[in-house]
């Protein structure tokens, strides 16, 4: 499985756009581009996934660039229940492929 | 929408003793995974099983064991307790097709005493 990268921590204004960024430079053809976050010690809850093209869904959107070296996650409007620590995942296209948490963002969004 | 249950949701246990923590998948969901986190630490895969058959497995200690019964629901027996196996345990589950997302679900918090 492909390692991603991302910062640490970010911070956002309630309101604003966070946009969170994910390094995957080894990801492999057939790996998908999977973002989750987990908000105080829930279960990790799924945001999105693409392959290639840019995806949006009612949670977020998801900029994949076209060497699909990195990525970024957008939350349009953040809100206070945004903060989490958000993860993002090279997988697999095999529903048996597991999900591998690396140590993600976390996400604080202030008033 | 149904999710993924997970229970008990708390279980309090002493040193030695052993644990079971099961697991219902979303109906149709053929496939479940097994996760631990630690405190201030990020979910680490354990073990998954795919058709009531193990598919892959993580760093799970051998006083670990898991399977998968026919109506697809999991258990993951813990013996020999230890203080360090304190943890979150979430079970995932995803349903037979490519590029589908797995759903966690809330998490049994297990503390060894």
């Amino acid at each position: 499985d492909a390692k991603t990268t991302q910062p640490p921590s970010m911070d956002c204004a309630e309101g604003r756009a966070a946009n969170l960024p994910c390094n995957h430079s080894t990801i492999s053809g057939n790996e998908y581009v999977y973002w989750y976050r987990q908000i105080h010690s829930q279960g990790p809850q799924y945001i999105i996934h693409g392959l290639k093209n840019n995806e949006t869904n009612e949670m977020a959107s998801l900029i994949i660039t076209e060497d699909r070296k990195s990525s970024t996650l957008i939350l349009p409007h953040a809100t206070l229940r945004d903060t989490a620590v958000y993860y993002c995942i090279a997988r697999g296209e095999d529903n048996t492929d597991k999900l591998i948490f690396g140590t993600g963002t976390r996400l604080q969004v202030f008033p | 929408a149904a999710g993924v249950i997970q229970s008990p949701r708390h279980l309090i246990k002493e040193k030695r003793e052993t644990a079971t923590l099961k697991c219902y998948p979303i109906p149709r969901h053929d496939t479940v995974y097994w996760y631990q986190q630690g405190p201030g630490q990020d979910p680490q895969f354990l073990i998954s099983f795919y058709e009531k058959m193990q598919s892959d497995k993580g760093s799970i200690p051998d006083r670990f064991s898991a399977q998968q019964f026919s109506d697809y629901h999991s258990e993951l027996n813990m013996s020999s307790l230890e203080l360090g196996d304190s943890a979150l345990y979430f079970c995932a589950s995803s349903w037979d097709s490519m590029n589908t997302e797995a759903f966690f679900g809330q998490g049994t918090r297990l503390t060894v005493v």
